[in-house]
């Protein structure tokens, strides 16, 4: 079944630390994004990518990167995780023919 | 950027009772989509509806475009309905990214 899938779910882990987190998607929709969300906020747009090799920077400032060198993966690292990072990530993808947006489950991120 | 107000801000109902969330935009738009969030932070795509109206069991939606809003109906309202309603849409104009309301926290009593 057509899906997209993030890893890992929960992530608790110390400041300074790096770290990656995951989006694939099986439905090859060629717009991927990325959204961090404060519980029961509103969700902010942080990054976003029209296909491979094409990454932009979102609304809201992030000192997270991101790279999509595959379709299918679009990752987001943080180099040096700080206790302001703690929040929700939440990847989505769309199709060109398509406006509908897909969500994953997210990772909730615990900077210690 | 587009602006997106979504009312009421919280919504508590007795199990059963039937509710009506309400999303304005300030312009057009070529996609909107309703969003459950369960309280395990998921979002379940509910409608995705850029007009008129659509039904799925005990939810329905409409969206009027040429009036900026659209209202998401739930009938006969069950515990697992609790959780936060985004509407999200996606401007005619410029950056094709989709931009949420602030949500409405449902919370539905046994």
């Amino acid at each position: 079944e057509a899906d997209i899938y993030q890893t890992p779910r929960y992530l608790v882990i110390g400041t300074g630390k790096k770290i990656t987190l995951e989006c694939s998607q099986t439905m090859g929709h060629d717009k991927m994004y990325w959204y961090q969300q404060d519980p029961g906020m509103e969700l902010h747009l942080i990054h976003y990518s029209y296909g491979v090799n094409s990454t932009e920077k979102g609304d809201l400032s992030s000192e997270s990167t991101v790279s999509r060198i595959r379709t299918e993966h679009f990752p987001l690292t943080l180099e040096s995780a700080r206790p302001s990072h703690t929040s929700q990530y939440l990847c989505a993808s769309s199709s060109l023919w398509s406006d509908g947006y897909t969500f994953g489950s997210g990772t909730r991120l615990t900077v210690v | 950027g587009i602006q997106v107000e979504q009312s009421p801000p919280d919504l508590i109902l007795q199990e059963g009772a039937n509710s009506t969330l309400r999303c304005n935009f300030s312009d057009s738009v070529n996609n909107l989509q309703w969003f459950h969030q369960n309280p395990w932070g998921q979002l379940i795509n509910l409608f995705y509806i850029p007009s008129g109206t659509k039904q799925n069991g005990r939810l329905s939606a409409t969206t009027v475009a040429t009036e900026r809003y659209s209202l998401l109906y739930i009938s006969s309202s069950q515990t697992t309905d609790s959780g936060v309603y985004f509407c999200a849409v996606l401007s005619n104009f410029g950056n094709e990214k989709l931009t949420f309301g602030t949500g409405t926290r449902l919370t539905i009593i046994p």
